[in-house]
């Protein structure tokens, strides 16, 4: 069955400098694959979505990009701001309506 | 995008007991969904709410524990049934507005602690 391997550990960095988040799949390719933030005590919020047929996506300071090859996505963030700091999710398409979601990765920006 | 209000919060049951949590929606909403997320772990699809039938249990999940209505197209409820301390997780409620739309919006999630 699908996977999604989302780094675990937290990734601090300082105000200013760009984030890097990954998130790695299994087996097929989905249809498109979706980015989440999540802040403490609150339900994801949707940031971003990409399509199979993309390889890269933009929204302000966000960009995506997926790579059907390597089965990879990775999301940045430039210019960070402690605001950013929150837990982000990457989601799967698995047919129809159908979501996965990784375990999520912690961000935490250092003013 | 959707509001989403989910009710309790949270909550602080006993053993065996039920707990009902409700979603609403601001405006009709083509599919609803409920999530179990346990601390430190990603969501988990529990079924989805179907209006007027039955819903939609994925693997793991059954009627009998986790009953769930939709009598509209924009309420929806999930009961926790005889619960035990595993069932402590954040259970919350997401939607898809339109049927060609790929994008879930989610509530806020209701906070479940079973001592």
């Amino acid at each position: 069955s699908q996977k999604i391997e989302q780094n675990s550990e937290a990734l601090n960095i300082q105000e200013g400098k760009t984030a890097t988040l990954t998130c790695n799949y299994t087996n097929y390719s989905p249809a498109y694959l979706q980015w989440y933030r999540q802040d403490p005590g609150r339900g994801p919020v949707f940031l971003l979505l990409i399509r199979e047929n993309e390889k890269e996506k933009r929204k302000e300071r966000l960009k995506v990009t997926f790579d059907t090859t390597l089965k990879q996505s990775l999301f940045h963030i430039t210019a960070s701001q402690p605001a950013d700091s929150a837990t982000y999710l990457c989601a799967l398409n698995t047919g129809g309506f159908k979501t996965i979601f990784g375990a999520g990765t912690r961000l935490f920006v250092k003013a | 995008s959707a509001v989403i209000s989910q009710k309790p919060s949270r909550d602080i049951c006993q053993r065996g007991t039920s707990l009902t949590i409700q979603c609403q929606v601001d405006s009709q909403v083509t599919m609803m969904f409920w999530y179990r997320q346990q601390p430190g772990q990603s969501l988990t699809l529990i079924a989805t709410a179907n209006q007027g039938s039955e819903a939609t249990y994925e693997s793991g999940f059954v009627i009998d524990k986790f009953p769930i209505s939709r009598p509209n197209l924009t309420f929806s409820t999930l009961t926790v049934s005889n619960m035990s301390p595993e069932d402590s997780s954040i259970y919350l409620c997401s939607v898809v507005i339109r049927e060609w739309a790929d994008t879930q919006y989610f509530g806020p999630g209701t906070r479940l602690t079973v001592l």
